[in-house]
């Protein structure tokens, strides 16, 4: 299966500055997710932003997706310790017969914030 | 519940034996999902469960992979033979339906093939 790739692999930065990080994917989507992992535990689910949507916000947090270029980016302002996790998108793809299944991850951005 | 349970958390097993691992998912989620993730990777789709069924077995690694569910409740995911291949983290997930819908993610039960 097509596989997102997340950029940067790692990024650290100080405290209360923005961090954003990138992802592109290959085939045609019905979304794209972010989430993020902390240490040991499972995702939680940040964003989802449809296909024919451009930017979304939630708190902190912004996303864009541009289908033309087949890339989204995941903004956090004004970071804190707490954020400290691996970030990862993922594609709902669509397939031909219409349906989606399991989500396609990249391999996260490991994003340190340094008090 | 309040969340995806998946149990146990932790196994540490020798090469060669079977393993099951649970996943509870959230009441009234009528999809559900299996994922695998190797250290410092990202997840790998294995399969997935609408209602009691999984269309598509296609992402399971190897013909030692089963996985089963009880209606639209509990999931186990079965590995015969263990092959110290098969260590990873094992991640579930559930949502409402199967198409732009966030999922749910269990913390996972990390397995040690010895």
């Amino acid at each position: 299966s097509q596989q997102g790739e997340e950029d940067p692999q790692a990024l650290s930065i100080q405290e209360g500055e923005n961090a954003t990080m990138n992802c592109s994917y290959k085939t045609s989507i019905n979304n794209l997710q972010w989430y993020r992992q902390n240490s040991g535990r499972g995702l939680v689910h940040l964003i989802l932003i449809r296909s024919n949507e451009r930017e979304k916000h939630s708190g902190r947090l912004r996303v864009t997706l541009d289908t033309s270029k087949k890339s989204s980016s995941l903004l956090i302002t004004a970071s804190r310790a707490a954020d400290t996790a691996s970030y990862f998108c993922a594609t709902d793809q669509i397939y031909s017969g219409g349906g989606a299944d399991g989500l396609t991850f990249g391999k996260g951005t490991h994003l340190i914030i340094q008090p | 519940g309040a969340g995806v349970s998946q149990s146990p958390s932790n196994k540490v097993t020798e090469k060669g034996k079977d393993v099951e691992l649970r996943c509870d998912p959230i009441s009234g989620h009528t999809a559900l999902y299996w994922y695998r993730q190797r250290l410092g990777q990202g997840l790998e789709f294995l399969i997935y469960f609408q209602g009691n069924s999984a269309p598509d077995k296609s992402g399971l690694p190897s013909d030692r992979f089963s996985a089963e569910r009880t209606g639209e409740s509990v999931s186990t995911l079965t590995i015969q033979r263990t092959q110290q291949e098969d260590s990873a983290v094992y991640l579930c997930a559930s949502s409402f339906v199967l198409v732009n819908q966030p999922q749910h993610f269990g913390d996972g039960t990390r397995l040690s093939i010895l």
